[in-house]
């Protein structure tokens, strides 16, 4: 069966550091990769997604990236944390384009920026 | 592009009946619904495709008007552990397919009281 993992699963920064956030998934191959933000009681915005490794699409312009070095391996990166990133962040999966797929999210990581 | 979801909020007594719709100004490849508890990642429900199939669990219900690109969830006897914040996903057709990814909607609040 195909788990999804992420870690850290809480973390809390002083504005202006770096970020480093990963998301691995395990039992299948090349999934489409999904970063999503949640501000505190709002919806799931859609930050970066992969269709395969080495490509990111960003939906959001910010001080945020990602990378896939790896199938199953998906980063959410910054620079320098402002107070503004502060949110859940959620990895997704799902296979393939297909909209018969269910996409399927991680546990979370909750970012709190000082 | 954000759906748009109606209602906010829905408190309920055990054992009533609820719905929540989903609406989109873009034509729609499929429609998507999750149920979020309190700290916790997103659990898929359903799935609607374009042409009538659908794919979720036997107690939950949904609908999906293809010609008014909205979607409703229909929860009937409403249990305690219904309660959560309800999301509709969707996807955006493009030529007849998409890139496999969901834009959500803002959120429906349900509460179930004893």
């Amino acid at each position: 069966s195909q788990t999804i993992h992420q870690w850290p699963a809480t973390l809390v920064q002083p504005v202006g550091s770096p970020l480093s956030l990963e998301c691995t998934v395990e039992g299948t191959s090349n999934p489409n990769l999904y970063w999503y933000r949640q501000a505190a009681g709002r919806g799931l915005q859609l930050l970066f997604y992969s269709v395969g490794i080495g490509q990111i699409s960003s939906e959001v312009p910010q001080n945020l990236s990602a990378s896939r070095p790896q199938d199953r391996q998906f980063i959410l990166s910054s620079k320098k944390l402002l107070l503004s990133d502060s949110g859940f962040y959620l990895c997704a999966w799902r296979l393939g384009t297909s909209g018969y797929n269910e996409q399927f999210f991680g546990p979370g990581t909750r970012l709190t920026v000082l | 592009q954000q759906p748009v979801q109606s209602p906010q909020a829905v408190i309920l007594r055990e054992g009533e009946d609820a719905v929540i719709n989903c609406s989109s100004s873009k034509a729609l490849y499929s429609v998507h619904w999750y149920r979020q508890k309190h700290g916790e990642a997103p659990v898929f429900l359903m799935i609607l495709l374009k042409g009538g199939e659908q794919k979720g669990h036997e107690k939950i219900s949904a609908s999906f008007n293809e010609k008014k690109q909205q979607s409703s969830l229909y929860l009937t006897a409403s249990q305690l552990s219904y309660s959560g914040t309800y999301f509709c996903g969707t996807e955006i057709e493009i030529g007849g397919t998409s890139y496999g990814k969901l834009t959500f909607g803002q959120g429906t609040i349900l509460t179930v009281h004893p």
